[in-house]
């Protein structure tokens, strides 16, 4: 059983760049949910992907999207980058879209925009 | 304004003292999660309480959900270095949303 991973681990932006960050989820999962963390901080919700449909989303702007794969893997594309952006971006994925929630996450990809 | 205010922040004791993290909010959840993070990784599930005033017990560490399943505490017995880390309570409302997190030190 694999599990959650991410790619890439490290990403350098300058302001205004667009960027996109990869996920697998953990086998046998079919829903995917993304998450912002700031340093010492805990993460906020961006938004959740359950069988490629957006399935509910945080209070982040519509520069922030997404997409699911009918591998269930998943996307994270943010547009025109600010320098706030800078954080580590964590993706979890979980069994099932509703109900309980049991999340695996993944190591994350810290991205660094200038 | 946080939907679940954990405190303290910042915890910094020496081997073998204990320590209680608390996880408070207005809402209230079907469940509540205790999660642990360490630098460069992502935060690992440490236990889901679901019954008012349920508590649940790994190794040295003591869960417990408040009876109007609004508030949660974590009680660290003899903590440690091993301890250390980013402790974070998750309330689920449709999605699991995280307090800011408690950072741990344990010094030898």
């Amino acid at each position: 059983e694999t599990g959650v991973t991410q790619s890439p681990t490290h990403l350098i932006k300058t302001r205004g760049q667009q960027v996109t960050l990869r996920c697998s989820s953990q086998s046998g999962h079919n829903t995917v949910s993304w998450y912002q963390q700031a340093l010492g901080q805990g993460p906020q919700f961006i938004f959740q992907y359950y069988r490629e449909e957006e399935n509910g989303r945080g209070n982040f702007p519509p520069r922030f999207s997404g997409l699911q794969f009918p591998n269930y893997s998943s996307e994270l594309n943010v547009n025109a980058l600010e320098l706030d952006d800078s954080a580590l971006y964590l993706c979890a994925s979980s069994g099932t879209g509703t109900g309980r929630q049991k999340l695996f996450f993944g190591s994350g990809t810290q991205l660094s925009v200038l | 304004t946080q939907l679940l205010e954990q405190s303290p922040q910042f915890l910094s004791i020496q081997e073998g003292e204990n320590l209680t993290v608390y996880c408070n909010s207005s809402s209230v959840f079907s469940s509540l999660q205790w999660y642990r993070q360490e630098p460069g990784e992502g935060p690992v599930l440490l236990v889901t309480v679901v019954t008012g005033g349920e508590v649940k017990k790994l190794k040295r560490l003591t869960f417990q959900f408040g009876d109007a399943r609004k508030d949660s505490s974590l009680h660290i017995t003899a903590a440690q270095p091993g301890d250390t880390g980013l402790y974070l309570c998750a309330g689920e409302l449709g999605k699991l949303i995280f307090g800011q997190g408690t950072t741990l030190q344990v010094k030898p």
